[in-house]
């Protein structure tokens, strides 16, 4: 079955560090991938999303994702963060064939003090 | 824009109680999703709908069940609430045309029961 491995649990920058969450899916096939966020209090929304053509995908709130295929990661990026990046980030793939379907890592909490 | 709302965002039941968790959205979407959240734990699925009257089962649908009665509202059901039934619970919707491929999240009920 699809897995998804979010290696790192809690993230402490400063304004302005760069930031490199990792994700890493078991699946070999087809994948589609997403990222999304989660800022104190809000809904879960997404942030970008990758199902095929340049593996370096460019999100909202300037990050960015870059699919390696060969590395069966999927990992997000952003190289000068903000106080209000604070949020928790989730990796999602799909399962597999089925787009229905979206297997979760277990989150990145990021805090960001000024 | 997409809104999933959820009827309520803090919920206190007793053990033994018959809880709903209700989901409804506005965009005509075919799918919807029901996800508990725990920390540690990321986000998992325990139904889904891909139309009206049809369900499937998730991750973790023990102790659950679900009802699709009409396409724009998706109810959770707690036959019987226990406390390891507290949780973040999560609805969410997604539209089956091409290249609507995003789920959309509610603001989330966070189910506490004694």
């Amino acid at each position: 079955a699809q897995s998804v491995s979010q290696h790192n649990h809690h993230v402490i920058l400063s304004e302005a560090a760069s930031l490199e969450l990792g994700c890493n899916y078991s699946y070999g096939g087809t994948v589609n991938l997403f990222w999304y966020v989660q800022y104190p209090g809000q809904h879960l929304q997404l942030l970008l999303k990758y199902f095929s053509g340049d593996p370096l995908v460019k999100g909202i709130k300037g990050f960015e994702a870059e699919f390696i295929k060969s590395k069966f990661s999927f990992n997000l990026r952003k190289p000068s963060v903000q106080w209000s990046d604070t949020a928790e980030y989730f990796c999602a793939v799909n399962e597999g064939k089925n787009t229905d379907k979206l297997i979760f890592g277990t989150g990145t909490r990021l805090q960001v003090f000024p | 824009d997409v809104k999933v709302t959820q009827s309520s965002r803090y919920l206190v039941k007793r053990t033994g109680e018959k809880v709903f968790l209700e989901c409804v959205q506005d965009m005509d979407h075919e799918n919807m999703f029901w996800y508990r959240q725990d920390p540690g734990l990321g986000l998992r699925l325990i139904y889904f709908s891909y139309d009206v009257k049809m369900k499937e089962k998730g991750d973790i649908p023990e102790g659950y069940s679900v009802s699709r009665e009409k396409k724009e509202r998706f109810s959770l059901i707690l036959e019987s609430a226990s406390t390891n039934q507290t949780s973040m619970y999560l609805c969410a919707s997604r539209g089956i045309l091409a290249g609507a491929d995003t789920q959309y999240f509610g603001p989330g009920t966070r189910l506490t029961v004694l």
